[in-house]
């Protein structure tokens, strides 16, 4: 099983629809947990991070499950500039810090 | 937000050849770096973590000796690719970033290699 999973899509949806991203974890001493995104041929860049509470950056929502270790995104009202991929990222720190990424989402808004 | 680079952005080079890839934090200090690369239509996979003044920690599967890293600074981390072959065309980035479970990661803007 994959350290971080999550469904590689394509998730084809029209502007202004509602959309989500599941991401699934293995490792339970898991510690930090964050979205990125990446746009084609481009590095990531940080979305967001994720908190128990659950967050919230404007149409952006993002939750954290620990019991089921699972992390989700949604995503409201798609503009065309939310095409991406999007890359559930799961932090530990042990001896050393290891950053693991999701094989990622792609997402592309149509018109 | 902070600001990671990488030199070069683009390698073209005969198979066989050595190359090296930079990395550098420009506006902060990182004690650990790390490496990816990424295939087309893959997802990023970490091939090592580069710790400024000591040994970097290769992920299973990924060759030491085939991929070198040196951390000699804390703004500073190198990966070279020795004698590289076709299979070893790919995305590399590097990230930095702090030591907290919560510091964000900040990328490179990551170097395409080919290798002829």
């Amino acid at each position: 099983r994959k350290e971080v999973e999550q469904d590689p899509g394509p998730f084809n949806v029209p502007e202004g629809a509602t959309v989500a991203f599941n991401c699934t974890y293995s490792n339970s001493a898991s510690q930090s947990f964050f979205w990125y995104r990446q746009d084609c041929r481009k590095e990531p860049k940080l979305l967001m991070s994720v908190y128990s509470s659950g967050n919230e950056d404007g149409r952006f929502t993002a939750q954290l499950n620990r019991a089921s270790q699972y992390i989700s995104l949604l995503i409201r009202d798609s503009k065309l500039s939310d095409s991406a991929t999007y890359l559930c990222v799961v932090n530990v720190l042990g001896g050393y810090q290891k950053v693991t990424f999701g094989t990622g989402t792609k997402l592309q808004v149509i018109p | 937000g902070a600001v990671v680079s990488q030199h070069p952005s683009w390698v073209i080079c005969k198979s066989g050849t050595s190359v090296k890839i930079e990395c550098r934090s420009l506006d902060f200090q990182a004690t650990t770096m790390f490496w990816y690369r990424q295939f087309p239509k893959q997802s990023l996979m970490l091939m090592a973590t580069s710790n400024e003044g000591s040994k970097a920690t290769y992920e299973q599967g990924v060759e030491k000796d085939k991929f070198l890293i040196n951390h000699a600074s804390l703004t500073l981390s190198t990966l070279t690719v020795t004698s590289a072959h076709p299979e070893d065309s790919s995305f590399y980035i590097c990230s930095a970033g702090g030591q907290g479970a919560w510091e964000t990661q900040y990328f490179g803007p990551g170097t395409r290699l080919l290798v002829l």
